[in-house]
């Protein structure tokens, strides 16, 4: 069984300030985790992946998220803010990839001037 | 643009009803995944398709079917539609199996039951 939850529904952050979200999973087997983005009425986009290579992933736009097994996290960063990060975040666990991914409930970042 | 398209963006049909959602790949990606995103379930994987054949199922009802042309395009079933089907469906393409490439999305097929 897996499941993720991400803390927060909504994240509010002045421009330039850090981004944090997070993303707590629970997986029976060494997991596969993913970040995606959506810009509002657009479809999705991935961020990043871990697929059990480095613990510290870099994705695109600035975005990083770092493995942490002991805390089961996968929190998302990015330095600095920027107006055009504001979006819905999903984290999302999976077994072996993209297919059978179980995904959170979203965190709506929105970045204020 | 992720060079992934999909037909119609919208479409509005009444309860009972069956309807076809359409997602043709990335050029030279191989496989096919189809999401729901709903506002009472959240986003779902619903099915994967690899090189024409099945390859992951996920939370897809059985009144839901897809399939993968040999031109590797995808298409969704949806029959005996009901008002809890309405919500964004989603396909994305990735070049292999999944995990190890990148995956890109569409801009998705919004779906409104009456």
């Amino acid at each position: 069984a897996q499941s993720v939850t991400q803390l927060g529904s909504h994240v509010s952050v002045s421009e330039g300030a850090l981004v944090l979200l997070r993303c707590n999973y629970s997986s029976s087997v060494p997991p596969y985790l993913f970040w995606y983005v959506q810009y509002p009425n657009q479809g999705l986009q991935l961020l990043l992946k871990y697929t059990s290579a480095a613990t510290l992933v870099k994705g695109i736009n600035g975005f990083e998220a770092e493995f942490k097994k002991s805390e089961t996290s996968f929190h998302l960063t990015k330095p600095s803010a920027h107006m055009s990060d504001a979006a819905e975040y999903f984290c999302a666990v999976g077994s072996g990839g993209y297919q059978k991914v179980t995904f959170g409930t979203g965190t709506k970042l929105q970045v204020i001037p | 643009d992720s060079g992934v398209t999909q037909t119609p963006k919208h479409l509005i049909t009444a309860t009972g009803q069956r309807v076809t959602l359409r997602c043709s790949p990335r050029s030279g990606d191989l496989s096919v995944y189809w999401y729901q995103q709903s506002l009472d379930q959240g986003l779902q994987f619903l099915i994967q398709y690899y090189n024409g054949e099945e390859r992951a199922k996920g939370n897809i009802l059985e009144r839901f079917s897809a399939q993968q042309f040999p031109d590797l395009h995808s298409e969704l079933n949806l029959s005996s539609l009901e008002l809890g089907d309405s919500a964004l469906y989603f396909c994305a393409s990735s070049v292999d199996k999944g995990g190890s490439e990148t995956q890109y999305f569409g801009p998705g097929t919004r779906l409104l039951v009456l």
